[in-house]
């Protein structure tokens, strides 16, 4: 079974330059999840999409953070403008439901550096 | 407001030895706790889920503690190994199902 496919793995960017990450779940995945690690700390929630509707973006930077999943597979999370404490990893990770109960499994990251 | 706290100073233990790492939270009511092993420049990887009302599960050399009343969860790796050595990460399921992750602790097994 495939895993969530990630990419870019890694970019350099300069800040108030964007970013797209992009993201493929697990085949058959209804819950999609994007988190944010920066180094040394645990993985930070930013959203999490249940299909193509958002169930919880509580922990999005809404004014330069954005994230969609069209069609309720893929999904991309964008950054503009990007600022020097946003580098970090984004990981994207997916599961079966939102149940409380239920495994996650994330993708190998996308290393984002703001310089 | 809710924390989950793990210790943030690397456990330094010998092959063979049983490594034991501790999570404890505050303000959550938790129905799971989860464990997950994280090598560098990867993604987390799940290896443990216990409910609360389980007081313990174990998988092969790993074992999970759960005790509600102290807030706490003990995760043991017995017969510890290099290949082991790694971060280990809790994690809660809060409000919302919104499952919230510990900073995680780094475990070096040497020879």
């Amino acid at each position: 079974e495939a895993g969530v496919a990630q990419s870019p793995r890694y970019k350099i960017i300069e800040k108030r330059q964007s970013v797209a990450f992009w993201c493929n779940p697990i085949s058959g995945h209804a819950t999609l999840y994007w988190y944010q690690q920066i180094l040394g700390q645990g993985p930070k929630l930013l959203i999490q999409f249940q299909n193509n509707g958002v169930v919880d973006d509580s922990q999005l930077p809404k004014d330069r953070f954005s994230a969609e999943r069209l069609k309720g597979v893929d999904s991309t999370l964008k950054i503009q403008p990007a600022k020097l404490e946003d580098s970090a990893v984004y990981l994207c990770a997916s599961s079966t439901s939102t149940g409380s109960g239920n495994t996650i499994y994330f993708g190998e990251g996308s290393w984002l550096t703001v310089v | 407001s809710q924390k989950i706290e793990q210790n943030s100073e690397a456990l330094n233990i010998q092959e063979g030895k049983t490594a034991t790492l501790t999570c404890n939270y505050t303000n959550y009511s938790p129905a799971y706790l989860q464990w997950y092993r994280q090598d560098p420049g990867r993604g987390p990887v799940f290896l443990l889920l216990i409910r609360e009302n389980e007081k313990e599960k174990r998988k092969e050399r790993l074992k999970v503690t759960f005790d509600t009343t102290l807030k706490q969860s003990l995760f043991h790796i017995t017969a510890s190994q290099p290949a082991d050595s790694a971060t280990y990460l809790c994690a809660l399921t809060g409000t919302a199902s919104k499952l919230t992750f510990g900073t995680g602790t780094r475990l070096q097994v040497t020879l």
